[in-house]
């Protein structure tokens, strides 16, 4: 069965310094991979997915993710974290047993110092 | 156009009382699934609908929850007699159609609490 675990609960950068949120996944097959941002009262945005195209991932915002099949990671960066990217980003991994449910991590909340 | 809209945004139930929730998907999108997301937790699946056929139900915790859509538009998460471990964020979202890959767009959620 699949899942995915996000390592960090809380990850706090200071404005300008780069992000990273780690990812890692269990699955059988060869999986598709996203990243979702939740900002506060607002609906959840797609920042990239992973469809078994490019390993390297350029989503929106100027974060990208890399699949590493040998690490089971799909670890989320930024090189520079700006103080609109504060929000619960959550790694998703579809369920290769259906066409359509998503699997969730726990989220890992990103603070941005200023 | 327009996205994903979800009302009412807030809603607090008395225990045993029931409540509906409803999603109003992107306009021509075939599929539509339900989510719940507790405090500090990722969303769970409920439920998944191609137009109006509801071909998964398989998350929906007990049989007090029901959802239904029943023009292959909009849908309608009923929960009868509301318990206080139903209180969570209820998330729709809508697929324009069904694959693996397929984005899926998500509104801003119902928070229920209940009491």
């Amino acid at each position: 069965a699949q899942s995915v675990t996000q390592l960090d609960s809380h990850v706090s950068v200071s404005e300008g310094t780069p992000v990273l949120l780690r990812c890692n996944y269990s699955s059988s097959y060869s999986p598709s991979l996203f990243w979702y941002v939740q900002h506060p009262n607002k609906g959840l945005q797609l920042l990239l997915k992973y469809t078994s195209a490019a390993t390297l991932v350029k989503g929106i915002n100027g974060f990208e993710a890399e699949f590493k099949k040998s690490e089971t990671s799909f670890h989320l960066t930024k090189p520079s974290a700006h103080m609109s990217d504060a929000a619960e980003y959550f790694c998703v991994v579809s369920d290769t047993g259906s066409n359509y449910q998503l699997i969730w991590g726990a989220g890992t909340k990103l603070i941005i110092k200023p | 156009g327009a996205g994903v809209s979800q009302s009412p945004r807030y809603k607090v139930a008395k225990r045993g009382q029931d409540v509906a929730l409803r999603c109003d998907p992107i306009s021509g999108h075939v599929s539509l699934f339900w989510y719940q997301q507790a405090l500090g937790q990722g969303p769970e699946f409920l439920t998944y609908f191609q137009n109006e056929a509801q071909l998964d139900k398989s998350g929906l915790p007990s049989d007090r929850f029901f959802a239904e859509r029943p023009e292959g538009s909009v849908s309608t998460l009923k929960i009868q007699r509301t318990q206080q471990e139903d209180s969570a964020v209820y998330l729709c979202a809508s697929s324009l159609v069904l694959t693996r890959v397929d984005t899926q767009y998500f509104g801003p959620g119902t928070r229920l609490t209940v009491l």
